[in-house]
């Protein structure tokens, strides 16, 4: 049981580059999310999916798409990477996204865009 | 918007009893509240979560008061790897509009 396993740990762009985050989940949870995080800023939602084939923007979903084409797959798309991009990528999968949300989160993709 | 607000940082030493206390005024009625850590590079980790009352797990204990505009993590007998940041977070997705949010989260340092 792997749990919220992300795909690659570290990545380095160019300025333009395209690229996609993978999340993969094995515990059969319906909603998925991805984070960045930033010194002093916390984690920050970008987009979340409450089930396969859906996706919702989060609190900054700017420069990102998502898809969630199967339950346990969700992927972090850039289409034209920028600098201000350059963060630590999270991915969480909880059950339910209600009022008990517990999630469990992956070990993080660490991107920089030079 | 519920936002939360916590102490940037704490310090505390081997053995002592650590308490974070975490502001959420705009709490809404059907917000639990939930607390995670995290280690450096790694993703954050679920600690506890409580409604109302008083939780307690081998971990951790959650006090929220009756108003529920505030909540205390208490950490028995803290060791040097409990060393890390602390996140409060209360979550409804909807009502929220898609704005779960963190913050800054607690770094506790605990010093031997």
């Amino acid at each position: 049981n792997a749990g919220v396993t992300q795909t690659p740990k570290f990545r380095v762009l160019k300025t333009g580059q395209s690229m996609t985050l993978l999340c993969a989940q094995d515990m059969n949870h319906e909603y998925m999310y991805w984070y960045r995080q930033d010194p002093g800023m916390g984690l920050r939602l970008i987009h979340y999916s409450v089930g396969e084939g859906t996706t919702a923007k989060g609190e900054v979903p700017d420069g990102y798409n998502v898809s969630r084409l199967k339950k346990q797959n969700f992927l972090l798309g850039l289409e034209s990477a920028a600098p201000s991009q350059t963060s630590v990528y999270f991915c969480a999968s909880s059950y339910s996204g209600g009022d008990s949300n517990i999630q469990y989160f992956g070990a993080g993709t660490r991107l920089s865009v030079l | 918007l519920a936002k939360t607000t916590q102490p940037i940082s704490m310090d505390s030493y081997e053995g002592q009893e650590v308490n974070i206390t975490c502001s959420h005024n705009n709490i809404a009625t059907n917000d639990y509240i939930t607390w995670y850590q995290q280690f450096p590079s790694q993703g954050p980790r679920f600690i506890i979560q409580g409604y109302k009352t008083k939780v307690t797990n081998e971990v951790a204990s959650l006090f929220i008061p009756a108003d529920r505009k505030s909540s205390t993590l208490s950490l028995p007998r803290v060791s040097l790897s409990d060393t890390a940041v602390y996140y409060c977070l209360t979550t409804f997705l909807y009502n929220q509009g898609g704005k779960l949010i963190f913050g800054q989260g607690t770094e506790l340092s605990v010093k031997p």
